[in-house]
């Protein structure tokens, strides 16, 4: 039982290039989330999803695309890198429900965009 | 717009201290409150309060949620050098699926 795992762990980008960030859970939950998180900012949500298929914009949505093809798996995309992007990238899961409402996190994957 | 604020945003005590993090909130509807403790990596689930009060312990962490204040407070007694991290604070409201998180408080707790 890995829990939630994230590739890449760190990466360098140059402003305009393309890049996927993968996040996989194998707890069967339903919630899926992509957070950022910034120096003095905490943690801010970019996109999550609530089930297969479906996904919604987070307070910080602008750049970022996402996916949920499968159940376990929510995708992060990059279409054109910009230096402001440059931050620490964390997946989340949770079952969503009211009695089990804790997030697991995934380890994180350090993003720089020169 | 649903807000949560961590206070104090960073705290240096020596070990065997006593400390006291505070998380405000303003939300529309208030479900649960969540704390968190993060070191180097990931964010680790440390309590879930909600508005049964029910305070909520684990070793020398305890914490509780004050419905009146709007506010929830960590208590670490007999403070270790493991105990530094940054402490993250989160607000869920019903009938969504977000988790509003405060920008943290963090600890430093010297030897």
């Amino acid at each position: 039982n890995a829990g939630v795992t994230q590739t890449p762990k760190f990466r360098v980008l140059k402003t305009g290039q393309s890049m996927t960030l993968l996040c996989a859970q194998d707890m069967n939950h339903e919630y899926m989330y992509w957070y950022r998180q910034d120096p003095g900012m905490g943690l801010r949500l970019i996109h999550y999803s609530v089930g297969e298929g479906t996904t919604a914009k987070g307070e910080v949505p602008d750049g970022y695309n996402v996916s949920r093809l499968k159940k376990q798996n929510f995708l992060l995309g990059l279409e054109s890198a910009a230096p402001s992007q440059t931050s620490v990238y964390f997946c989340a899961s949770s079952y969503g429900n009211r009695d089990s409402e804790t997030q697991y996190f995934g380890p994180g994957t350090r993003l720089l965009v020169l | 717009e649903d807000k949560v604020v961590q206070s104090p945003l960073s705290l240096v005590v020596h070990e065997g201290d006593t400390v006291t993090l505070n998380c405000s909130y303003e939300v529309t509807n208030f479900r649960s409150l969540l704390w968190y403790k993060q070191e180097k990596k990931a964010p680790t689930f440390l309590f879930m309060l909600t508005s049964s009060g029910i305070e909520k312990k684990s070793g020398r962490l305890s914490s509780i949620l004050d419905k009146k204040e709007l506010s929830s407070i960590l208590n670490i007694t007999a403070t270790q050098t493991g105990d530094s991290a940054i402490y993250l604070c989160a607000v869920t409201t019903p009938g969504t699926y977000k988790y509003i998180f405060g920008t943290g408080t963090r600890l430093k707790v010297l030897a």
